[in-house]
């Protein structure tokens, strides 16, 4: 079966510094997306990546597909305390296998 | 005002009660589903259905029941077979297929304490 994998877990940084978490999948993937958990809330969609080698931004986020569809980034430029959550990664083999990774928890110090 | 809506958003039940997690949904949604979460941890899908009438097993099937009667209604049952029941429940939806690159929208969860 899909062995997923999300690292780091968790991550502490000074308000300002960059972080990035990823995402690796034994298998090929179709699509990739991500998601953002605050504290107490639910999942909410970021954006989905779909193309070998494929990078989108939004703002101060950065995220990348890999060549091979088997692993994914998501990073942030200077972060700030509005950044604060978990962000997860949700992957996709196109066979309606769908699988969130653990997700990192990234905390912001002022 | 479209939207995902899970009530309640804090239950409280003795051990060995079967428990109801409502999740309705008004966006037209062909597929939902219903993920776990515990504290620190990922998602774990539950079960999912595509369609009205029919239904998958997800990761962590046992233990839970759902029903699908409608396209805007996707109930979940914790039974008293599930042995660690204490999560939080999130209920989702997708405007296609699972597998057809369709986000998913969350409601905003119920969490469950048995006691």
């Amino acid at each position: 079966g899909q062995q997923v994998m999300q690292i780091p877990q968790y991550q502490h940084v000074q308000e300002g510094e960059d972080f990035t978490t990823y995402c690796n999948s034994s298998t090929t993937l179709s699509n990739i997306q991500w998601y953002k958990q605050r504290p107490g809330g639910h999942p909410v969609f970021l954006i989905q990546l779909v193309k070998s080698g494929e990078v989108k931004k939004q703002k101060r986020l950065t995220f990348q597909f890999g060549e091979a569809k088997k692993n994914s980034s998501l990073h942030i430029t200077a972060t700030q305390t509005t950044d604060v959550g978990t962000y997860f990664c949700l992957m996709d083999t196109g066979r309606r296998a769908l699988t969130f990774g653990s997700g990192t928890r990234l905390q912001v110090q002022p | 005002d479209g939207g995902i809506t899970q009530s309640p958003k804090y239950l409280f039940r003795k051990e060995g009660q079967n428990v109801t997690l409502s999740c309705e949904q008004n966006l037209n949604h062909d597929a939902m589903y219903w993920y776990r979460q515990d504290p620190g941890q990922g998602l774990r899908l539950i079960y999912y259905s595509q369609i009205v009438n029919d239904f998958q097993k997800g990761d962590i099937a046992e233990g839970y029941s759902v029903s699908r009667e409608k396209k805007e209604s996707f109930p979940l049952t914790v039974t008293s077979a599930q042995k660690n029941p204490t999560a939080f429940y999130l209920c989702a939806s997708s405007p296609g297929q699972p597998g057809s690159y369709n986000e998913q929208f969350f409601g905003p969860g119920t969490r469950l304490t048995v006691l």
